[in-house]
């Protein structure tokens, strides 16, 4: 069935290093995929996305790049700062039939928790 | 612009008690409405979506119910809780067009504990 998969679960760098956490997805039709980051006891609040239609995507300090073929997607945040450390999220879009057209659900990861110490 | 609003924020309900989460949107017409839930520590469930009223998909065979009586209204219920209902239950929205990205916007949440 529709999975995706998160790695690692858990990651823990130094103020100033990067971090990257790494996702596949199993359905070849998915053609979006965003990234949440969730503050402990709020909301997942999307911090960037990228189609099917573009290998990479940037902004300020995070990248997300995107493997067709290989059906990976990965998260890269440089510089990391200590407001960084949260719970972030991948996802995947599985397109649902809606009427004449069609909309999506998304299977989320596991989740990776990212503490950065300063 | 759109908003999404979710209540109670916190409950505490005893096992085999009745369960009622309202969701409600602002702001758009026919979106997409999802419930999710994230037991601690833990990854998001998806356990219902809707693409219109009274139309309800589930996910996960559960002790759950969904409900969408208005456009912008997505109801959770349960007869009778059990203790592994227990959780922070997120609500979601996301623009019901054909083609478009999905991207969703939260809910602040329930946090339910079932004792």
């Amino acid at each position: 069935g529709e999975n995706v998969e998160q790695h690692p679960s858990t990651l823990s760098v130094q103020e100033g290093d990067s971090a990257v956490i790494k996702c596949t997805y199993s359905d070849s039709a998915s053609n979006y995929f965003p990234w949440y980051k969730q503050e402990l006891g709020k909301r997942p609040q999307l911090i960037i996305d990228i189609r099917s239609n573009v290998g990479e995507k940037k902004d300020q300090r995070i990248a997300v790049t995107l493997n067709k073929t290989a059906k990976h997607f990965s998260l890269h945040i440089t510089e990391t700062q200590p407001e960084d450390s949260a719970v972030y999220f991948c996802a995947a879009k599985m397109s649902v039939f809606k009427g004449s057209g069609n909309t999506g659900k998304l299977i989320f990861g596991q989740g990776t928790t990212l503490q950065v110490k300063p | 612009s759109q908003t999404i609003h979710q209540w109670p924020a916190t409950l505490v309900q005893p096992v085999g008690s009745p369960l009622s989460l309202e969701c409600t949107v602002e702001g758009t017409s026919n979106p997409n409405l999802y419930w999710y839930r994230q037991a601690a520590g833990r990854g998001l469930q998806l356990l219902f979506y809707s693409v219109g009223i009274g139309q309800i998909s589930s996910e996960v065979p559960q002790n759950l119910s969904a409900s969408r009586p208005q456009d912008r209204q997505f109801i959770l219920s349960s007869k009778k809780l059990l203790l592994s209902d227990s959780g922070f239950y997120l609500c979601a929205w996301s623009v019901g067009l054909a083609g478009a990205k999905n991207i969703q916007y939260f809910g602040a949440g329930t946090r339910l504990s079932v004792l």
